[in-house]
């Protein structure tokens, strides 16, 4: 079964305007990891935050994670139309396997 | 560094048929992962391999499937007579260590078409 499951599940925006997509886990991880993957092609790695991390920035995304919550959380800042993509969560167990989450349709307006 | 390969891009397979997917890891990537994803959907874990070894299948069924990465050259997802449900894309991932903050390097996945 998948690990994570992302909320909400299909989001369209106004070039410019913020994104923010969650995801919540059921087991306890190591880290949680975010993926972006456009139409037809492989996922690409966006960022990762350790299990011991509440944020973290990277260009235009910042991630929170809360571990009481088991959640996560993606914010896209100036969303432009090359976002346009599914994004994933995914978690890393104990056992070094990544369980990935049924994802996020995102799709920035010009 | 080419970053992780997989061929063929495509495949089409008549039902019966056996399919073969290989994947190259990135240079010096020791750990490569399997996965499924059907339209619309998200991936599904479908087996876990050090060289030589398969360390986690539990995503993999029972019949039909295997997974092997040998000490030399790629590792290879088999599936035997194929049927219908077995279209899908199907992905592979590889890793430098076991290591729990290491990030897993997606190739561009292998589309299994089952006719």
């Amino acid at each position: 079964s998948q690990q994570g499951e992302e909320d909400p599940q299909a989001l369209s925006i106004q070039e410019g305007e913020n994104a923010t997509m969650n995801c919540s886990y059921k087991t306890s991880i190591n880290n949680l990891q975010w993926y972006r993957q456009n139409s037809g092609r492989g996922l690409v790695h966006l960022i990762l935050i350790r299990s011991n991390e509440r944020e973290k920035h990277s260009g235009r995304l910042r991630v929170t994670l809360d571990t009481s919550k088991k959640s996560s959380s993606l914010l896209i800042t100036a969303s432009r139309a090359a976002d346009t993509a599914s994004y994933f969560c995914a978690t890393k167990d104990g056992n070094n396997r990544l369980a990935f989450g049924k994802g996020n349709q995102v799709v920035v307006i010009p | 560094n080419a970053g992780v390969m997989q061929n063929p891009r495509h495949l089409v397979r008549r039902r019966g048929q056996e399919a073969r997917l290989r994947c190259s890891p990135m240079k010096g990537h020791s750990h490569v992962y399997w996965y499924r994803q059907l339209p619309e959907e998200g991936l599904k874990f479908m087996v876990y391999l050090q060289k030589e070894n398969i360390i986690d299948e539990s995503g993999m069924p029972k019949e039909r499937f295997s997974a092997e990465f040998p000490k030399e050259g790629p590792s290879i997802l088999r599936i035997q007579q194929v049927v219908r449900g077995d279209s899908a894309a199907y992905f592979c991932a590889s890793s430098p260590r076991r290591g729990d903050n290491t990030e897993a390097f997606f190739g561009q996945g292998t589309r299994l078409t089952v006719v």
